[in-house]
């Protein structure tokens, strides 16, 4: 099973909300991923944790709070966004970030839309 | 870092008939090269990958393969349905940091009934 779970499917939040967006695996992978992902456009990587360590911030503003509570849980806590942060945010997991053990498996994303 | 050029950006194939999608790569240290398809609504599978110590590698109608002194690989689906209609992005890992990948800018792929 490569299964990787997101909720919600679907978000509509205002600027001055607080949401959060989680993310679930139980294949029992130590790498986990936040993508944000616009129309017609590949996957732009966002965070990288390790082993429950966060390991790669590709400088993303500081509204986008990631957290990795325990290996199967991922959160990205959203706050004061703009509409241009309406994207599909997508979670992914591998099993390991070196080799064939870095290959990614996706969630279905959560599709946001700030007002 | 990593430089992944993917062609064309549009394919539309006849069902039943072939479609071959190119990609190429600039860092000869990449080492394995997976193929994501993402279907309207849902996020990137994972379809297919390759390892850069083999030259090919099938899995029934889907099979890639690599050219490492040309660096480009190719996805060949043979015998196309409309179910094969999708998005398909290819990806190599980053220069340094394998846990980042660099994704081509996708390709629509149509099969026509």
């Amino acid at each position: 099973d490569t299964e990787v779970t997101q909720t919600p499917k679907h978000l509509v939040m205002g600027m001055t909300n607080k949401k959060s967006l989680k993310c679930e695996q139980h294949m029992g992978h130590r790498a986990m991923y936040w993508y944000k992902q616009k129309a017609k456009k590949p996957p732009e990587l966002m965070f990288v944790y390790s082993y429950e360590k966060l390991s790669i911030n590709e400088s993303v503003p500081s509204r986008f709070s990631p957290e990795c509570p325990n290996s199967s849980l991922l959160n990205l806590h959203l706050h004061a966004l703009q509409p241009e942060d309406s994207a599909l945010y997508l979670c992914a997991s591998s099993q390991g970030v070196r080799g064939r053990q870095g290959v990614q498996y996706f969630g279905a994303g959560t599709r946001l839309s700030v007002l | 870092g990593e430089n992944v050029e993917q062609h064309p950006s549009t394919l539309s194939v006849q069902e039943g008939d072939s479609a071959v999608i190119k990609c190429t790569y600039s860092d000869s240290a990449s080492n394995y090269f997976p193929w994501y398809k993402q279907e309207l609504g849902k996020g990137p599978q994972l379809i297919i990958d390759i390892r850069s110590n083999v030259g090919e590698k099938k899995d029934q109608r889907i099979a890639v393969t690599l050219n490492k002194t040309a660096k480009h690989f190719s996805l060949h689906i043979t015998e196309t349905q409309p179910e094969d209609s999708a998005v398909y992005f290819c990806a190599a890992p980053y220069t340094g940091a394998n846990s980042k990948l660099t994704f081509g800018k996708g390709i629509t792929l149509s099969v026509r009934p």
